[in-house]
């Protein structure tokens, strides 16, 4: 079967940096996407990766290995507001999206 | 602007009534999808629409139905629903499916509660 996995919940502290890690098997892979998604709000689209290596986007960077079926979205400098779940999600061979659960990132003063 | 909107935003219904889940999206995309989002649970694709034909329908029980009378709005008809129907129903929209970098954007969701 095809699996996204995430960790489930997070704590970091404002001003610090943290590393969100996901995991994938799927059939095919066809490209990576994150998702930021505050709560009772709509996912908002972060980044999408295709090819190994870093995707750097201010704050945001993320991180894609196919041959390890692994990425990571890295926040820095973070910021109270950027406390929300994170989510994953990969495009498999028939092109169908497939999520993660999400990572709720808590972010203390 | 909101490029991909929902109405209504909450919604609590008994068993046995009907209501429609209402969605619009002002991005000029051709695919619209339905998800329903479950707490700790991966997003669940229902209904996938390509220039208002289904592609799509993930084994969904029938008392969920899908209208796309064009490819700016998207309902979601829903009669007799059961509790375990109770989640956050998402709304998205994407340019063109089947492309690998196709990103899909999404509506704010109807919170749905049934009683």
């Amino acid at each position: 079967g095809q699996n996204i996995d995430q960790p489930t919940e997070m704590t970091a502290t404002e001003g610090a940096i943290v590393q969100i890690n996901c995991t994938y098997q799927t059939s095919g892979f066809n490209g990576l996407f994150w998702y930021q998604q505050h709560a009772g709000e709509a996912p908002t689209f972060l980044s999408y990766n295709v090819l190994d290596g870093l995707e750097e986007k201010g704050r945001f960077s993320s991180f894609l290995s196919r041959s390890k079926g692994y990425s990571y979205l890295l926040l820095k400098e973070l910021q109270m507001k950027d406390s929300a779940s994170y989510l994953c999600a990969v495009r498999d061979s028939n092109y169908q999206l497939i999520w993660g659960a999400g990572t709720k990132l808590i972010i203390k003063p | 602007e909101t490029g991909v909107t929902q109405t209504p935003r909450h919604l609590v219904m008994g068993m046995t009534n009907k209501k429609s889940l209402k969605c619009e999206q002002h991005l000029g995309h051709n695919a619209m999808y339905w998800y329903k989002q479950s707490a700790k649970k991966p997003l669940e694709l229902m209904f996938v629409y390509s220039l208002e034909e289904r592609v799509e329908n993930n084994s969904v029980p029938s008392r969920f139905s899908p209208e796309c009378p064009n490819s700016s709005h998207l309902f979601l008809h829903l009669h007799t629903l059961q509790p375990e129907d109770s989640a956050l129903y998402l709304c998205a929209s994407s340019q063109e499916m089947g492309q690998g970098a196709d990103t899909q954007y999404f509506g704010p969701g109807t919170r749905l509660t049934v009683l």
